[in-house]
Parts: structure tokens; C-alpha cells; sequence
């Protein structure tokens, strides 16, 4: 199976909104609303932002919204954040009962 | 609230077999609850490896089908793999996780493994 594709950056000033693509297939993104996005900082380990398409689990800021169209699935970040520096996957569960990531996106705030 | 530890042999080497063990804690491990493995080479990005069933079922990755196994020990609250044949690019940070549902909710802080000679 191939990894999502993600833009491999994106970046913002505070307070900006940036939106981080995710592109898969019809047998991954497209087939279920499936799809979570993680954030992950270096060497720590990936805290889950949105699941299902655009749930946010309890305690994650309203600033992470999350939409799927398609094939592709989108996490957007809103009011951008110096701690929002990080990295994103997105992950889709897959028409063969696997699950495959995406590429990543480091996220810089400028 | 569920806690996860990752431990393992730090080190392998070539052609060898990583075998992982993931300690479940603060959770009666029962019910229909899935687990997985994830890790995330030096550099690069998270690949999913396996995910199992309480109750014994896996599914796995099918870039690693051929040299990985998963298992789940009941009685000591246990979910471990097994990676056979390790070249250099298995190295990478191993984590297990939770599942919510088709989410991983609850990561362990991972345990870095380095294949070499």
C-alpha cells in the first residue's frame, strides 16, 4: 500500500490559519470516513488531534478542525500557535482492513 | 486512564529478529479492543505495522506481512511483536497503541531500535 500524500511543509504567522492536505485513493481516504490526524513532536510520541473525518477528541483545541473530500482529507489549523510547530500525519483506514499514514507535514510558525 | 511501555532490545543485528513487548496498565484489558504498532524511522514518517484483537485476530501491514508476527498475552496484560530478518532499514522508534474505535487514542512513549552489526 502507498502512503497519503501530504505536502511535506506548510507554515504560517500566529494567529493565521493554514490547511495541511491529505490525498489517498478510493480503497483508503475515499472509501470511509476513517481518517485521524496525529501531531507529533520530535522524539515524543503522536498525540491524535481528529478523528473520524472531523471529531476532535476531548481536550483538543477548537483550533484543529479537520474535512474530507473525495479522495482527499484536509486538518486545518486556526489562530496559529508557536506550539503548533510541529509535524501532522494523517491516517486512513484501508479497504483491505490495514491502515496507512501519510507522508507528514512539518508545520513552521513563522 | 490507560497507560502504554514500550520496551525492547535497543540493539539487533542484521538478518537477526526484533521482538517488542508493550506493557498495558490502568486498563482491565478486556472487551473488544484493538491494539497496534506503529514506527517511525530516523528522518521519516510513521508507518503502520500490525494491529491485533484482544481476542487474537491481526492484520498486518503488507510491506512487512511476510516477516512480522503479533501477539496479545492476556494474563500478563501483554502485546508484543516479532520482526524477523532486520536489515538497517527497520531502525526506527517503536511505539504500541490504543484504539479508539479506527483511531489510535493512546500512544506509549515508543522504544528506539537500532539494527546493526
Amino acid at each position: 500500500q502507498s502512503a497519503l500524500t501530504q505536502p511535506a511543509s506548510a507554515s504560517g504567522s500566529p494567529g493565521q490559519s493554514i490547511t495541511v492536505s491529505c490525498t489517498g485513493t478510493y480503497s483508503d481516504v475515499g472509501a470511509y470516513n476513517r481518517v485521524t490526524w496525529y501531531q507529533v513532536y520530535p522524539g515524543k510520541a503522536p498525540k491524535l488531534l481528529i478523528y473520524d473525518v472531523d471529531n476532535r477528541p476531548a481536550g483538543i483545541s477548537i483550533r484543529f478542525s479537520g474535512s474530507k473530500s473525495a479522495n482527499t482529507a484536509s486538518l486545518t489549523i486556526s489562530g496559529l500557535q508557536t506550539e503548533d510547530e510541529a509535524d501532522y500525519f494523517c491516517n486512513s483506514y484501508t479497504t483491505s482492513n490495514t491502515y496507512v499514514f501519510g507522508t507528514g507535514t512539518h508545520v513552521t510558525v513563522l | 486512564q490507560v497507560q502504554l511501555q514500550e520496551s525492547g532490545p535497543g540493539l539487533v543485528k542484521p538478518s537477526g529478529t526484533l521482538s517488542l513487548t508493550c506493557d498495558v496498565s490502568g486498563e482491565s484489558f478486556l472487551g473488544d479492543q484493538w491494539w497496534s504498532w506503529v514506527r517511525r524511522p530516523p528522518g521519516k514518517g510513521l508507518e503502520w505495522i500490525a494491529e491485533i484483537h484482544h481476542g487474537g485476530t491481526a492484520h498486518y501491514n503488507p510491506t512487512l506481512r511476510t516477516r512480522v508476527t503479533m501477539s496479545v498475552d492476556r494474563a500478563n496484560k501483554q502485546v508484543s511483536l516479532s520482526l524477523f530478518s532486520v536489515t538497517a532499514a527497520d531502525t526506527a522508534l517503536y511505539y504500541c497503541a490504543k484504539h479508539r474505535a479506527f483511531s489510535f487514542e493512546v500512544w506509549g512513549q515508543g522504544t528506539m531500535v537500532t539494527v546493526s552489526s
